[in-house]
């Protein structure tokens, strides 16, 4: 299957401070990347889709201003948690699809942040 | 709205029992459905995908199933072994490269 690779694993940070969470298609093209939060015993639960080369389109109740999304490239997208607070400590995973109306989605490794 | 709901959210069987796990969702009209595992403090390993137009696809001691009509699908797991403990989440896709809805997922302990 495609490769999905996203960066830091883990991530330990200041209350206040920034975090950048990167997202790569290894093997493939993806127009379209989706950003996910699950809390502990929770499910995955969508924040935001990424379109290269446009603006994300963010879910009801995710602020786009503190969860900044960019994907420059057909296979990087970012995830920037802005001033961080210990609220914002959960579990980040990415997800891509090959193409537009591809079926399959493959997911990263996921993001453990943790805002002390 | 796409909803989607798991049962049981937590299972314990013995090693060499065949199990269903259960997924339901609440708009048929679907594009296709996936199953993955999820280990602690881990990504998603994707264990079978169904598209819309198919009843069920197998994969090793996996089979999963997809009635569109009642807004179902199972996942039956042949002959368990210590090695599937794991969360398995269901999710779902309403469209063509869109997002997938995901179920709270069923954790599943098979002791030896």
């Amino acid at each position: 299957g495609a490769v999905v690779s996203q960066h830091p694993s883990r991530v330990i940070c200041k209350s206040g401070t920034s975090v950048k969470i990167e997202c790569r298609s290894l093997d493939f093209q993806a127009t379209t990347m989706f950003w996910y939060r699950q809390f502990p015993k929770q499910s995955l639960m969508l924040m935001a889709t990424s379109n290269e080369g446009s603006k994300a389109t963010y879910e009801q109740g995710v602020e786009k201003d503190k969860f900044l999304i960019n994907h420059a490239s057909l296979t990087l997208s970012t995830l920037t948690v802005t001033s961080a607070h210990p609220e914002d400590s959960s579990f980040y995973i990415c997800s891509a699809r090959r193409r537009t109306g591809a079926t399959e989605a493959f997911f990263g490794q996921g993001t453990r942040l943790t805002v002390v | 709205k796409q909803e989607v709901t798991q049962i049981p959210a937590a299972l314990s069987v013995p090693e060499g029992e065949n199990l269903v796990l259960n997924c339901s969702f609440t708009d048929s009209a679907i594009y296709n459905l996936q199953w993955f595992r999820q280990d602690p403090g881990k990504g998603l390993t994707s264990l079978l995908l169904i598209q819309s137009s198919q009843r069920e696809q197998t994969s090793g001691r996996l089979n999963a199933s997809l009635d569109k009509s009642s807004g179902r699908s199972t996942l039956y797991i042949a002959a368990s072994q210590p090695g599937d403990s794991a969360t398995y989440l269901c999710a779902a896709a309403n469209q063509a490269g869109t997002a997938l809805i995901f179920g709270k997922g069923t954790t599943l302990s098979v002791s030896s």
